[in-house]
């Protein structure tokens, strides 16, 4: 199975608005909603952020939100803050039952 | 409060086999599917494989033939193997928990274990 493919670095600003895509098949993203996002801090294990494509797990803020169309699916971070910057990984479901991550995207804010 | 904690040798010799613990604290470990996930230094995360109590298992084709796990119920703990690892097989190697999303289980891994690195080396 291929990774979903994900870009390799955003920015943004303070208060801005990043979006990050997630790419995958008809095999995956196309054709479930079980898109999920996690960030991961330096030397921190990962930590859910969205799932099933646009779902927040209780005490994740808000200026966290999840869309899908298609084969692609996005995480959008709003109000960009200093403590955002850190990695970020998609995953989805597939038609084999299997799970598969994306190569994830450095968030860097300015 | 749920907690993971992965555990094994940190240095693993090419010939023999990696094996690695995951003691799960706070809730049964009959309730969910359980994944390992590993990370090369440097590069992103890997889906290794996922073990129901009952001892269903689900693998990562590209591993699938060099893979093992398995759940002690009495010990609430799961176990990885992997045979015949190479440098390639360097990483850290969570256990993690999927939660539940339309009545099953679709890969959302919302509790972690804090990783254990591994290196593969003679």
């Amino acid at each position: 199975q291929s990774a979903l493919t994900q870009p390799a670095s955003v920015s943004g600003s303070p208060g801005q608005s990043i979006t990050i895509s997630c790419t995958g098949t008809s095999s995956d993203v196309g054709s479930y909603n079980y898109v999920s996002w996690y960030q991961q801090h330096p030397g921190k294990a990962p930590k859910l952020m969205i799932y099933d494509v646009s779902n927040r797990p209780s005490g994740i803020s808000n200026r966290f939100s999840g869309s899908k169309s298609g084969n692609t699916a996005s995480l959008t971070i709003s109000g960009l803050q200093a403590e955002d910057e850190a990695d970020y990984y998609c995953s989805s479901y597939t038609r084999t039952s299997t799970r598969v991550f994306g190569g994830g995207t450095k968030l860097t804010v300015l | 409060q749920v907690q993971l904690q992965e555990s094994g040798p940190g240095l693993v010799k090419p010939w023999e086999t990696l094996s690695l613990t995951c003691a799960v604290s706070g809730d049964s470990i009959s309730n969910y599917y359980w994944s390992w996930i590993r990370q090369p230094p440097g590069k992103g995360l890997e889906w290794i494989g996922y073990l129901y109590h009952i001892g269903s298992t689900h693998y990562n084709p590209s591993l699938k033939s060099r893979v093992s796990m398995s759940v002690d119920t009495s010990k609430n703990q799961l176990s990885l193997q992997l045979s015949s690892p190479t440098a390639a097989d360097t990483a850290i190697y969570y256990c993690a928990r999927e939660r539940l999303s339309s009545g099953w289980y679709y890969g959302a891994f919302d509790i972690w274990g804090q990783g254990t690195m591994v290196i593969v080396s003679s």
